[in-house]
């Protein structure tokens, strides 16, 4: 599984935007990227993934650059419900176990 | 609809007790996981069932640990003789497919565990 690394933590203003990215150099042909937030007392929740380019969906945007060695998380104009810990995974579909790290712990001041 | 389901929230044992913890997916789901969460770590990955089959227990930590799906639906994690270091959250997540791992997994609240 390739291996990821991202912010231990990071701060941000309620209404700002806020990008997290996540390494991963030696991302696989056909892994994915995922993406899950977990917010205290409860379980992981999927946000997004994507293969290359961009993917965004109602809650956040994934961006991918063409070598695919790293990903950003970007959450549009972030609120105090944001803060939580976000998690990026990168592997292959089929039986290879979710692999989640310690994940970057998002602080939203108001 | 009803989400996934865990229980108890909370358990304290005493050291070297038997707890079972259990898991409700969400109705129809074919995949079931559970997964090991220490204070301030990321889940680790446990056991993988799709149906009654556990296709993949390479997360267990020690035979102490079991876990079964008899009937394809609810699921209990088993702990023999717990140890102060089984101390953690437990989550059980499931899918709704056999596509594997790496579909969308939902999961519940999670079995906090206290071992004295």
């Amino acid at each position: 599984l390739a291996k990821t690394t991202q912010p231990i933590s990071m701060d941000s203003y309620e209404g700002q935007e806020v990008n997290i990215t996540c390494s991963h150099n030696n991302i696989a042909t056909n892994d994915y990227i995922t993406w899950y937030q977990q917010f205290p007392s409860q379980g992981p929740r999927f946000i997004i993934q994507g293969y290359k380019t961009k993917v965004t969906n109602e809650v956040a945007s994934l961006f991918i650059p063409a070598d695919r060695k790293s990903s950003t998380l970007s959450l549009p104009r972030v609120s105090l419900s944001d803060t939580a810990v976000y998690y990026c995974l990168v592997g292959i579909s089929g039986n290879t176990p979710l692999v989640f790290g310690k994940g970057t712990r998002l602080s939203v001041i108001a | 609809g009803a989400g996934v389901s865990q229980s108890p929230r909370y358990k304290v044992a005493k050291r070297g007790q038997d707890v079972a913890l259990r898991c409700d997916p969400i109705s129809g789901h074919v995949s079931l996981f559970w997964y090991q969460q220490a204070l301030g770590q990321g889940p680790e990955f446990l056991t993988y069932f799709q149906n009654e089959a556990q296709l993949d227990k390479s997360g267990l930590p020690s035979d102490r640990f079991f876990a079964e799906r008899p009937e394809g639906s609810v699921s209990t994690l088993k702990i023999q003789r717990t140890q102060q270091e089984d101390s953690a959250v437990y989550l059980c997540a499931s899918s709704p497919s056999r596509r594997g791992m790496w579909e969308t997994q939902y999961f519940g609240p999670g079995t906090r565990l206290l071992v004295l």
